[in-house]
Protein backbone atom coordinates (compact mmCIF):
# COMPACT_ATOMS: atom_id res chain seq x y z
CA UNK A 1 0.00 0.00 0.00
CA UNK A 2 1.22 3.21 -0.64
CA UNK A 3 0.79 6.02 1.30
CA UNK A 4 -0.43 9.21 -0.10
CA UNK A 5 -0.93 11.93 2.94
CA UNK A 6 -2.30 15.17 2.12
CA UNK A 7 -2.44 18.13 3.89
CA UNK A 8 -4.34 19.87 5.69
CA UNK A 9 -7.69 18.22 5.86
CA UNK A 10 -10.08 21.12 4.96
CA UNK A 11 -8.71 25.01 5.06
CA UNK A 12 -11.13 27.63 4.60
CA UNK A 13 -10.55 30.60 2.89
CA UNK A 14 -11.55 34.41 2.38
CA UNK A 15 -12.78 35.79 -1.23
CA UNK A 16 -9.38 37.04 -3.30
CA UNK A 17 -6.53 35.65 -0.86
CA UNK A 18 -4.37 32.75 -2.05
CA UNK A 19 -3.68 29.26 -0.73
CA UNK A 20 -1.69 26.42 -1.05
CA UNK A 21 -1.75 22.66 0.92
CA UNK A 22 0.61 20.11 0.20
CA UNK A 23 0.83 15.94 -1.04
CA UNK A 24 3.54 13.80 0.07
CA UNK A 25 4.11 10.18 -1.50
CA UNK A 26 6.95 8.13 -2.20
CA UNK A 27 9.77 8.99 -3.69
CA UNK A 28 10.79 5.54 -4.87
CA UNK A 29 9.39 3.74 -7.93
CA UNK A 30 7.98 7.31 -9.08
CA UNK A 31 6.04 7.78 -12.30
CA UNK A 32 3.47 10.97 -12.27
CA UNK A 33 1.76 12.53 -9.96
CA UNK A 34 -2.00 13.77 -10.20
CA UNK A 35 -4.00 16.52 -9.18
CA UNK A 36 -7.92 16.46 -9.33
CA UNK A 37 -10.44 18.52 -8.50
CA UNK A 38 -14.17 16.66 -7.30
CA UNK A 39 -17.23 18.46 -6.53
CA UNK A 40 -19.68 16.75 -4.61
CA UNK A 41 -22.29 15.33 -6.73
CA UNK A 42 -19.91 15.51 -9.70
CA UNK A 43 -16.79 13.55 -11.81
CA UNK A 44 -13.33 14.01 -10.29
CA UNK A 45 -12.13 16.32 -12.56
CA UNK A 46 -8.29 15.86 -13.91
CA UNK A 47 -6.45 19.02 -13.03
CA UNK A 48 -2.98 18.42 -13.65
CA UNK A 49 -0.74 15.43 -14.49
CA UNK A 50 3.28 15.80 -13.38
CA UNK A 51 6.11 13.21 -14.27
CA UNK A 52 9.30 15.52 -13.54
CA UNK A 53 10.94 16.75 -10.39
CA UNK A 54 10.73 20.78 -10.49
CA UNK A 55 7.86 20.17 -12.78
CA UNK A 56 5.39 23.46 -12.72
CA UNK A 57 2.06 23.27 -14.33
CA UNK A 58 -0.66 25.81 -14.65
CA UNK A 59 -3.96 26.01 -15.23
CA UNK A 60 -5.76 29.90 -14.78
CA UNK A 61 -5.22 30.89 -11.34
CA UNK A 62 -4.00 27.30 -10.02
CA UNK A 63 -0.76 26.11 -10.57
CA UNK A 64 1.15 23.11 -9.32
CA UNK A 65 4.74 22.21 -8.51
CA UNK A 66 6.36 18.73 -8.11
CA UNK A 67 9.41 17.75 -5.97
CA UNK A 68 10.20 13.91 -6.59
CA UNK A 69 13.58 13.73 -4.96
CA UNK A 70 11.70 14.76 -1.63
CA UNK A 71 8.21 12.86 -2.53
CA UNK A 72 6.01 15.87 -2.28
CA UNK A 73 3.71 18.41 -4.65
CA UNK A 74 2.10 21.81 -3.53
CA UNK A 75 -1.43 22.65 -5.72
CA UNK A 76 -1.37 26.84 -5.22
CA UNK A 77 -4.85 28.97 -6.24
CA UNK A 78 -4.31 32.35 -6.32
CA UNK A 79 -7.04 34.82 -5.64
CA UNK A 80 -9.67 32.23 -4.57
CA UNK A 81 -13.30 32.09 -5.80
CA UNK A 82 -16.04 30.65 -4.46
CA UNK A 83 -16.31 28.41 -7.45
CA UNK A 84 -12.89 27.26 -6.06
CA UNK A 85 -14.96 25.29 -3.44
CA UNK A 86 -14.10 22.00 -3.79
CA UNK A 87 -12.28 18.66 -2.68
CA UNK A 88 -8.42 18.38 -4.13
CA UNK A 89 -7.50 14.83 -4.80
CA UNK A 90 -3.66 14.08 -5.06
CA UNK A 91 -2.97 10.78 -6.34
CA UNK A 92 -0.02 8.81 -7.25
CA UNK A 93 1.56 6.22 -10.02
CA UNK A 94 4.00 3.89 -9.50
CA UNK A 95 5.93 2.51 -12.74
CA UNK A 96 4.20 -0.58 -13.51
CA UNK A 97 4.30 -2.65 -16.76
CA UNK A 98 0.68 -3.40 -16.13
CA UNK A 99 -1.52 -0.36 -15.87
CA UNK A 100 -1.61 3.50 -14.81
CA UNK A 101 -3.37 2.35 -11.52
CA UNK A 102 -3.87 5.73 -9.00
CA UNK A 103 -3.11 5.43 -5.09
CA UNK A 104 -4.95 8.54 -3.44
CA UNK A 105 -4.58 10.65 -0.45
CA UNK A 106 -7.65 11.43 1.50
CA UNK A 107 -7.86 15.04 -0.11
CA UNK A 108 -8.39 18.78 0.89
CA UNK A 109 -11.56 20.47 0.89
CA UNK A 110 -11.13 24.32 0.41
CA UNK A 111 -14.57 26.27 1.24
CA UNK A 112 -14.03 29.66 -0.23
CA UNK A 113 -16.25 32.28 1.57
CA UNK A 114 -17.49 35.19 -0.09
CA UNK B 1 -16.10 16.69 -24.62
CA UNK B 2 -16.17 12.65 -24.39
CA UNK B 3 -16.80 11.87 -20.49
CA UNK B 4 -17.52 8.84 -18.45
CA UNK B 5 -21.25 7.64 -17.23
CA UNK B 6 -22.55 5.40 -14.83
CA UNK B 7 -25.64 4.13 -13.98
CA UNK B 8 -27.55 3.85 -11.92
CA UNK B 9 -26.37 6.90 -9.69
CA UNK B 10 -27.85 5.24 -6.40
CA UNK B 11 -28.39 1.80 -5.54
CA UNK B 12 -30.38 0.56 -2.14
CA UNK B 13 -29.75 -3.47 -1.77
CA UNK B 14 -30.29 -5.86 0.79
CA UNK B 15 -27.34 -7.50 2.05
CA UNK B 16 -26.50 -10.57 0.01
CA UNK B 17 -28.29 -9.84 -2.84
CA UNK B 18 -26.10 -9.23 -6.13
CA UNK B 19 -25.78 -5.57 -7.85
CA UNK B 20 -24.60 -5.06 -11.08
CA UNK B 21 -22.71 -0.96 -11.73
CA UNK B 22 -22.26 -0.04 -14.94
CA UNK B 23 -19.59 2.14 -17.00
CA UNK B 24 -19.58 3.54 -20.44
CA UNK B 25 -16.01 4.43 -20.52
CA UNK B 26 -14.39 7.06 -23.23
CA UNK B 27 -14.83 5.43 -26.53
CA UNK B 28 -11.24 5.40 -27.27
CA UNK B 29 -9.38 4.17 -23.95
CA UNK B 30 -7.70 1.26 -23.41
CA UNK B 31 -7.56 1.40 -20.00
CA UNK B 32 -10.34 0.68 -17.19
CA UNK B 33 -10.44 0.67 -13.40
CA UNK B 34 -12.88 0.55 -10.82
CA UNK B 35 -12.64 2.30 -7.47
CA UNK B 36 -14.50 3.06 -4.33
CA UNK B 37 -14.81 5.47 -1.35
CA UNK B 38 -15.94 4.64 2.08
CA UNK B 39 -17.97 7.41 3.24
CA UNK B 40 -15.00 9.14 5.49
CA UNK B 41 -12.16 7.09 3.78
CA UNK B 42 -9.82 7.44 1.05
CA UNK B 43 -10.47 6.48 -2.72
CA UNK B 44 -9.33 3.18 -3.15
CA UNK B 45 -8.15 0.89 -5.92
CA UNK B 46 -10.20 -2.66 -6.90
CA UNK B 47 -9.24 -3.07 -10.27
CA UNK B 48 -7.60 -2.65 -13.87
CA UNK B 49 -8.69 -3.75 -17.00
CA UNK B 50 -6.69 -3.96 -20.40
CA UNK B 51 -6.79 -5.71 -23.61
CA UNK B 52 -10.15 -7.62 -22.35
CA UNK B 53 -8.94 -9.36 -19.11
CA UNK B 54 -7.68 -7.90 -15.50
CA UNK B 55 -4.66 -6.32 -15.85
CA UNK B 56 -4.40 -6.03 -11.47
CA UNK B 57 -6.34 -6.39 -8.88
CA UNK B 58 -6.26 -5.05 -4.82
CA UNK B 59 -6.74 -7.33 -1.96
CA UNK B 60 -10.19 -6.00 -1.53
CA UNK B 61 -11.40 -7.53 -5.21
CA UNK B 62 -11.88 -10.82 -3.83
CA UNK B 63 -13.95 -13.50 -5.30
CA UNK B 64 -17.50 -11.88 -4.46
CA UNK B 65 -16.15 -9.09 -6.77
CA UNK B 66 -15.80 -9.61 -10.95
CA UNK B 67 -15.93 -7.63 -14.04
CA UNK B 68 -16.63 -7.69 -17.50
CA UNK B 69 -16.89 -5.50 -20.66
CA UNK B 70 -19.36 -7.76 -22.79
CA UNK B 71 -20.13 -5.39 -25.61
CA UNK B 72 -17.39 -3.24 -26.43
CA UNK B 73 -18.49 -0.29 -24.50
CA UNK B 74 -20.02 -1.08 -21.32
CA UNK B 75 -17.64 -2.04 -18.47
CA UNK B 76 -19.66 -3.46 -15.21
CA UNK B 77 -19.01 -4.27 -11.57
CA UNK B 78 -20.69 -7.07 -10.48
CA UNK B 79 -20.78 -8.18 -6.64
CA UNK B 80 -22.53 -11.46 -6.07
CA UNK B 81 -23.38 -11.36 -2.91
CA UNK B 82 -23.30 -7.92 -1.05
CA UNK B 83 -21.98 -6.95 2.33
CA UNK B 84 -22.77 -3.99 4.87
CA UNK B 85 -19.50 -3.33 4.20
CA UNK B 86 -19.58 -3.09 0.73
CA UNK B 87 -21.50 0.36 0.99
CA UNK B 88 -19.79 2.92 -0.41
CA UNK B 89 -19.42 5.32 -3.87
CA UNK B 90 -18.06 3.32 -6.84
CA UNK B 91 -16.05 4.92 -9.38
CA UNK B 92 -15.22 3.98 -13.19
CA UNK B 93 -12.49 5.77 -14.54
CA UNK B 94 -11.00 4.80 -18.18
CA UNK B 95 -7.24 6.02 -19.73
CA UNK B 96 -5.66 6.19 -22.83
CA UNK B 97 -2.43 6.77 -20.86
CA UNK B 98 -1.78 8.19 -17.55
CA UNK B 99 -4.70 10.88 -16.97
CA UNK B 100 -7.81 8.83 -16.16
CA UNK B 101 -11.24 9.92 -16.43
CA UNK B 102 -14.01 9.36 -13.99
CA UNK B 103 -17.26 8.73 -14.11
CA UNK B 104 -19.57 10.48 -11.30
CA UNK B 105 -19.95 7.48 -9.28
CA UNK B 106 -22.56 5.00 -7.92
CA UNK B 107 -23.46 5.24 -4.48
CA UNK B 108 -24.53 1.65 -2.89
CA UNK B 109 -26.39 1.29 0.08
CA UNK B 110 -26.20 -2.19 1.86
CA UNK B 111 -29.19 -3.18 3.96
Amino acid sequence: ILNVEQSPQSLHVQEGDSTNFTCSFPSSNFYALHWYRWETAKSPEALFVMTLNGDEKKKGRISATLNTKEGYSYLYIKGSQPEDSATYLCAFNVQSSNDYKLSFGAGTTVTVRA
Amino acid sequence: EPEVTQTPSHQVTQMGQEVILRCVPISNHLYFYWYRQILGQKVEFLVSFYNNEISEKSEIFDDQFSVERPDGSNFTLKIRSTKLEDSAMYFCASSAFETQYFGPGTRLLVL
